[in-house]
């Protein structure tokens, strides 16, 4: 069974500039989450979608940051514009269902760095 | 708000030495628990999970038992190898929620 894939692994942009990143979850599972993972600390989940609804947004800085999961399985995150605090490990993760019980799956992250 | 709090590191042992990872949380209601492992270069992944009081979660060798009344899951495992050199995190999530509440993590290096 193939894993959560995140593209790009890596990405470096200046302050201002706008970047995107894209998750393609495992086949089937209808949950996906995004999380920003500063270095250091762990992860802190921003958005999570259910199918292509949005559950919880809450920690989503929405003046910079959006997200979208159209068909309910691809999605991506942008950032616009981006800021140094934003330099980060983006991790998706994507689960079966939306129960506490369920194991999330992550994909292996994309690592921004914001100069 | 719900929280967890673990170890701080960086924990260096060698081979065959045994681990302990100090993990505490406070949660309003009752948490399911989670260890989530980062090895290098790849993703988190779950090493194992306990939902209800006096569950012993184990994997791999490692154990973690949910106890209630230290508010605590403290991760074991009593032989490392060099291959168990990865960053460990404890994290919960609540009965009536599904967000994962992460510790800070603890690197973990084993010397040959």
């Amino acid at each position: 069974e193939a894993g959560v894939a995140q593209s790009p692994r890596y990405k470096i942009i200046e302050k201002r500039q706008s970047v995107a990143f894209w998750c393609n979850p495992i086949s089937g599972h209808a949950t996906l989450y995004w999380y920003q993972q500063i270095l250091g600390q762990g992860p802190k989940l921003l958005i999570q979608f259910q199918n292509n609804g949005v559950v919880d947004d809450s920690q989503l800085p929405k003046d910079r940051f959006s997200a979208e999961r159209l068909k309910g399985v691809d999605s991506t995150l942008k950032i616009q514009p981006a800021k140094l605090e934003d330099s980060a490990v983006y991790l998706c993760a994507s689960s079966p269902g939306q129960s506490s019980y369920n194991e999330q799956f992550f994909g292996p992250g994309t690592r921004l760095t914001v100069l | 708000g719900d929280s967890v709090t673990q170890m701080e590191g960086p924990v260096t042992l060698s081979e065959e030495a045994f681990l302990t990872i100090n993990c505490t949380y406070t949660a309003t209601g009752y948490p399911s628990l989670f260890w989530y492992v980062q090895y290098p270069g790849e993703g988190l992944q779950l090493l194992l999970k306990a939902t209800k009081a006096d569950d012993k979660g184990s994997n791999k060798g490692f154990e973690a038992t949910y106890r209630k009344e230290t508010t605590s899951f403290h991760l074991e495992k009593g032989s490392v190898q060099v291959s168990d050199s990865a960053v460990y995190f404890c994290a919960l999530t609540l009965s009536n929620d599904y967000k994962l509440s992460f510790g800070a993590g603890t690197t973990v290096t084993v010397r040959a």
